[in-house]
């Protein structure tokens, strides 16, 4: 099966610094999805990107699809201590019909040091 | 918007015991989802449901059933609880009619001794 590598696993930062993360495939997916999820609570949906090179922003947030579409990039500007956290990214392959396909990287855990 | 509302939120059992873990959406969602997180895991896919009356199985289905009751209500019952069973299930939905974004509730936390 389709599997998505993300990296890294864990970051500790300092208050203010900038974040980078990324997902890896060896597979070409249609469409990235970044999802945060706090401490004791389901991910939320973040950022969506459906084309090759699309760049998008949320707030401090800003994410890219890879142009070979087998990555995407998120990157969080001047981190706050509300950005800790578990991102995941998740990518959708269109298989032609039948149920949604998701699948998920297993997390960046996003750790800041005031 | 309540979105997607999953009950209880925290649940102990004792090894072989039974119980059903609730999910209702109120998105007028056609697709549902049941995921397992785990440690190190990221989250994996136990069963789904694209639309009212079908469910599939997904990644790790052994030791799970699941009933898509209407449109709404997606169930996910563990008939004897084990301990590898510890973990935090999560229930999605999604609008179907081909992949599309997921939305999550705020997941159920699971114990078993």
């Amino acid at each position: 099966g389709q599997q998505l590598n993300q990296s890294p696993q864990s970051m500790f930062i300092q208050e203010g610094e900038d974040v980078s993360m990324n997902c890896t495939s060896s597979s070409i997916f249609n469409t990235w999805l970044w999802y945060k999820q706090d401490p004791g609570e389901g991910p939320v949906l973040l950022i969506a990107l459906y084309k090759a090179g699309e760049l998008t922003s949320n707030g401090r947030l800003t994410a890219q699809f890879g142009i070979t579409r087998k990555d995407s990039f998120l990157n969080i500007s001047a981190s706050i201590p509300s950005d800790v956290g578990i991102y995941f990214c998740a990518g959708i392959m269109y298989s032609g019909g039948g149920a949604d396909g998701l699948t998920f990287g297993k997390g960046t855990h996003l750790i800041i040091q005031p | 918007n309540a979105g997607v509302t999953q009950t209880p939120k925290f649940q102990v059992l004792k090894t072989g015991q039974s119980m059903t873990l609730q999910c209702a959406q109120d998105m007028n969602h056609n697709s549902m989802y049941w995921y397992r997180q785990d440690p190190g895991m990221g989250l994996r896919l136990i069963y789904y449901s694209a639309s009212e009356g079908t469910t599939d199985k997904g990644e790790v289905p052994n030791g799970y059933n699941v009933s898509r009751l209407n449109k709404r209500e997606f169930s996910l019952r563990l008939e004897s609880a084990a301990p590898s069973q510890t973990s935090v299930y999560f229930c999605a939905s999604s609008e179907g009619g081909g992949p599309g974004i997921q939305y999550f509730g705020a997941g159920t936390r699971l114990s078993v001794l």
